[in-house]
């Protein structure tokens, strides 16, 4: 499984924007960028992924590096309840047998002080 | 549809004891992926399923744990003869797709006392 590289935690401010960066200089051609949170008692719950362009949705924006082998998580305006665990996952877009899972790594654990 | 639900949501056992878990996916998925979780670690991936057919299955799934989709539609775990590391909690997800979004249950805590 392609491996990926993010900080054991980070800390930000409430209402201000929150960039959690993640290395995969092993990506290959057709794995996906997955990002996944797990606020505390819960399970993890989507956030948002992509493959080559930057994506936005209601919760996030992915910046992909143009060699892919980064991307960084942005909350445009964190509030308190965007603190969680924040997982940067790659899985294969193809029909490898064996690949069609998430494999979570340790996350970044993600402090906004009020 | 609610979600991904999980039963029982709590559980405690003696060592030796056997256990099962349940979860019903959202019913039009036909992706369902098992993860035990311990403190302080991400989730590890065990099994899953796409409709009734186990594709894989991790090497952290001992013989003591099995699992089932009898219909593809809700999927037991069961742990035999239970032993202490295997405090866990114990997510179920559900995907229509590979590579599209998983929704998590909530998990059920499982201590082996």
């Amino acid at each position: 499984d392609a491996k990926t590289t993010q900080p054991n935690s980070m800390e930000s401010n409430e209402e201000e924007p929150v960039h959690l960066p993640c290395n995969h200089s092993t990506i290959s051609g057709t794995d996906y960028i997955h990002w996944y949170r797990q606020l505390p008692s819960q399970g993890p719950e989507y956030v948002i992924h992509g493959l080559t362009s930057n994506v936005n949705n209601r919760m996030a924006s992915l910046a992909i590096a143009e060699d892919r082998k980064s991307s960084t998580l942005i909350l445009h305006r964190a509030t308190l309840r965007d603190a969680a665990v924040y997982y940067c996952i790659l899985m294969r877009g193809d029909m490898i047998q064996g690949a069609q899972k998430l494999v979570f790594g340790q996350g970044t654990r993600l402090t906004i002080n009020p | 549809d609610t979600g991904v639900s999980q039963d029982p949501r709590h559980k405690i056992t003696k060592r030796g004891q056997n256990v099962t878990f349940r979860c019903d996916p959202i019913s039009e998925h036909n992706r369902l992926y098992w993860y035990r979780q311990t403190l302080g670690q991400g989730p590890e991936f065990l099994t899953y399923f796409q409709n009734e057919a186990q594709l894989e299955k991790s090497r952290l799934l001992s013989d003591r744990f099995s699992a089932e989709r009898p219909k593809g539609s809700f999927s037991t775990l069961e742990i035999q003869r239970t032993e202490q590391g295997d405090s866990a909690m114990y997510l179920c997800a559900s995907s229509l797709a590979s590579n599209t979004e998983a929704f998590f249950g909530q998990g059920t805590r499982l201590t082996v006392v």
